[in-house]
């Protein structure tokens, strides 16, 4: 299995912040990946696909880069409603990963 | 606007056979350029895909649980399945049916809101 290293598990940051979130494969994967977005009880929510595609809907302080094996989301400006868990899947080869997620929290 | 809703018992005992089903609106199970996934959550934890199901009735199970997983569709009615067995309190979990792109990316756009299923006696 492909295995997907997120880094940090944690992050505290404030309003207005610029924020980068890594994920880290264990084998490239080309440009085979993608980020969720997940607020408690809720299902995840797609943000980028092919490391760096903004999905429709999806606000473009949002973005996404890399390729191979090192992968960046990042956040312009964090909002409000930005503070969440952000999780990274390889779409390169079945089992489907993902990586143990971040959680964003209000500084 | 596609819809998935799942339904199922939250309550299996240990030992016994976990069965959900996920009903699509919006869309067809027999689209070919989409495949139908099962995604769990644990507690507290991250997320782990279970297996797909393609139209033609083709399957894929993550090797993890590939012993145990039976997933299936029915196309007259819209809706796919999934069926585990010998369940332990390790699949205590929110499940979740998502549906992913089969062309290329391999991303899931579209999710269930997840129903939350504990194994215990």
């Amino acid at each position: 299995d492909i295995q997907m290293t997120q880094s940090p598990s944690s992050l505290s940051a404030s309003v207005g912040d610029r924020v980068t979130i890594t994920c880290r494969a264990s084998q490239s994967i080309s440009s085979y990946l993608n980020w969720y977005q997940q607020k408690p009880g809720k299902a995840p929510n797609l943000l980028i696909y092919a490391a760096s595609s903004l999905q429709s809907g999806v606000p473009s302080r949002f973005s996404g880069s890399g390729s191979g094996t090192d992968f960046t989301l990042t956040i312009s400006s964090l909002q409000p409603e930005d503070f969440a868990s952000y999780y990274c899947q390889q779409g390169y080869r079945t089992p489907y990963t993902f990586g143990r997620g971040t959680n964003l929290e209000i500084k | 606007q596609v819809q998935l809703q799942e339904s199922g018992p939250g309550l299996v005992k240990p030992s016994q056979t976990l069965s959900l089903t996920c009903t699509i609106s919006g869309g067809s199970i027999t689209s070919g350029v989409y495949h139908w996934s099962w995604i769990r959550q644990p507690p507290g934890k991250g997320l782990e895909w279970i297996g797909y199901i393609y139209f033609s009735g083709s399957t894929y199970y993550s090797p993890s649980l590939e012993s145990r997983i039976t997933i299936s569709a029915d196309t007259s009615k819209n809706l796919f399945s999934l069926n585990l067995s010998s369940v332990t309190a390790a699949d205590t979990a929110v499940y979740y049916c998502a549906r992913v792109s089969s062309s290329s990316w391999a991303f899931f756009d579209y999710w269930s809101q997840g129903t939350r299923v504990t194994v215990s006696s």
